[in-house]
């Protein structure tokens, strides 16, 4: 089973401001295989991003992720309100199980 | 407009089954992988396994021995079944459609407790 690990676990940042958070997966993956959720109180999952960079219908141009092989990253260039969130990696290697990371949750400085 | 909902009970005792059913509408069902996710309060989001409408099933190995997913396209319905259960089963329980890459839609989340 790959295992990813997200950090930081908190992000205390303004509006304004850029974010940058990390997953690490314990193993190369396929950059196709790597995608990104937000997740608000309450909610459900939202898809961001996913083949790595590749931004879902109606995500924002803010929004961008990259990386390959073993460490990706998600990046919101400049934080709105609706931004602050827990974000969470979600691999899938070509075998079961798909898994997620921790989760890094963005919160309000 | 896709949309998937869960329905089932929101209490299950302890060493009893869990059962779940997510209705999908707006989409066929005869396409893509069809998945449950759970989410304990206050943790992260843990895949159960999902079903092909052709029937073929992935179970996270971590549970395949308590889990059976099950499928009925003439419904356009998945469910969820969760033998055995313990107060560390108590989450809420998404369904949700996984499009190869990613989840794209989801339920809004069904809130099940195992107490006695």
């Amino acid at each position: 089973e790959i295992v990813l690990t997200q950090s930081p676990g908190t992000l205390s940042l303004s509006p304004g401001e850029r974010a940058t958070l990390s997953c690490r997966a314990s193993q190369s993956i396929s950059s196709n295989y790597l995608a990104w959720y937000q997740q608000k109180p309450g909610q459900a999952p939202r898809v961001l991003i996913y083949g790595a960079s590749t931004r879902a219908t109606g995500i924002p141009d803010r929004f961008s992720g990259s990386g390959s092989g073993t460490d990706f990253t998600l990046t919101i260039s400049r934080l709105e309100p609706e931004d602050f969130a827990v974000y969470y990696c979600q691999q899938y290697s070509g075998s079961p199980p798909i898994t997620f990371g921790p989760g890094t949750k963005v919160d309000i400085k | 407009q896709v949309q998937l909902q869960e329905s089932g009970p929101g209490l299950v005792k302890p060493s009893e089954t869990l059962s779940l059913t997510c209705t999908v509408s707006g989409a066929s069902m005869n396409t893509y992988y069809w998945t449950w996710i759970r989410q304990p309060p206050g943790k992260g989001l843990e895949w159960i396994g999902n079903i092909y409408y052709s029937g073929k099933i992935n179970y996270n190995p971590s549970l395949k021995s308590r889990v059976i997913i099950s499928i009925d396209t003439s419904k356009n319905q998945f469910y969820l079944k969760l033998n055995s259960v313990t107060a560390a089963d108590s989450a809420v329980y998404y369904c949700a459609r996984w499009r190869e890459l990613l989840f794209d839609y989801w339920g809004q989340g069904s809130l099940v407790a195992v107490s006695s």
